[in-house]
């Protein structure tokens, strides 16, 4: 079945630092990819999306592209704040029955120091 | 408005108890979804609804009884529920079930059994 990938966490910045967290996929077709970001306490907001290959999507200084050839949808972000400080999910889109259901990466905990 | 709401926040029951939780979402979503999510772990998915029938369960116990009474509104019934079920309960709706549909999720309920 289909599956996505994360890199482990946490992950630990300084303020203004480079943030990148790798996402990569297995998938038949040509998925949907989204990035949910869950802050403490909280449910999961939709980050940013990308329907097709090399679509960027991007929000609040975050970016991601989405990549066939490499089957990748890696985060980006140029200067991460304190703010920023959460779980980010990847996930796919993928048809079950008669919908789609988003598959889930485990999560990437991001943790930025001042 | 992009708004799901969840009630209750919290919910702590004992296993013989029944309660319910309940969702809603005015944004004129034709699908709905449940998840279950533990501890430092991705939402797992429970049921989808789609244009108030259930159109996903995911081999869900039976102390697990979901309800779709009208298109705005999504129920969770609770009923001899065990400590290992105690999570946060999330709540999502999107456009409809297609590929590139955005979910929005509520901001869950923690609920603890015991």
């Amino acid at each position: 079945g289909n599956s996505v990938t994360q890199m482990e966490g946490p992950v630990t910045l300084s303020e203004e630092a480079f943030l990148t967290i790798n996402c990569t996929y297995t998938a038949t077709g040509y998925p949907s990819l989204f990035w949910y970001v869950q802050y403490p306490g909280e449910g999961l907001q939709l980050l940013l999306k990308a329907t097709k290959a090399d679509d960027k999507g991007s929000n609040k200084g975050f970016e991601a592209t989405y990549r066939k050839e490499t089957t990748s949808f890696h985060l980006e972000k140029g200067s991460v704040q304190v703010s920023d400080s959460a779980v980010y999910f990847c996930a796919l889109s993928e048809w079950v029955d008669s919908s789609y259901k988003l598959i889930f990466g485990s999560g990437t905990r991001l943790l930025v120091r001042p | 408005d992009t708004e799901v709401t969840q009630t209750p926040k919290h919910l702590v029951m004992g296993m013989t108890n029944k309660k319910s939780l309940k969702c809603e979402q005015h944004m004129g979503h034709r699908a709905m979804y449940w998840y279950k999510q533990k501890a430092k772990k991705p939402p797992e998915l429970m049921f989808v609804y789609s244009y108030e029938k259930l159109s996903i369960n995911e081999s869900v116990p039976s102390r697990f009884s979901p309800e779709c009474p009208n298109s705005s509104l999504l129920n969770l019934h609770l009923h001899a529920l065990q400590p290992e079920d105690s999570a946060l309960y999330l709540c999502a709706s999107s456009q409809e079930t297609g590929l590139g549909d955005t979910q929005y999720f509520g901001p869950g309920t923690r609920l603890t059994v015991l």
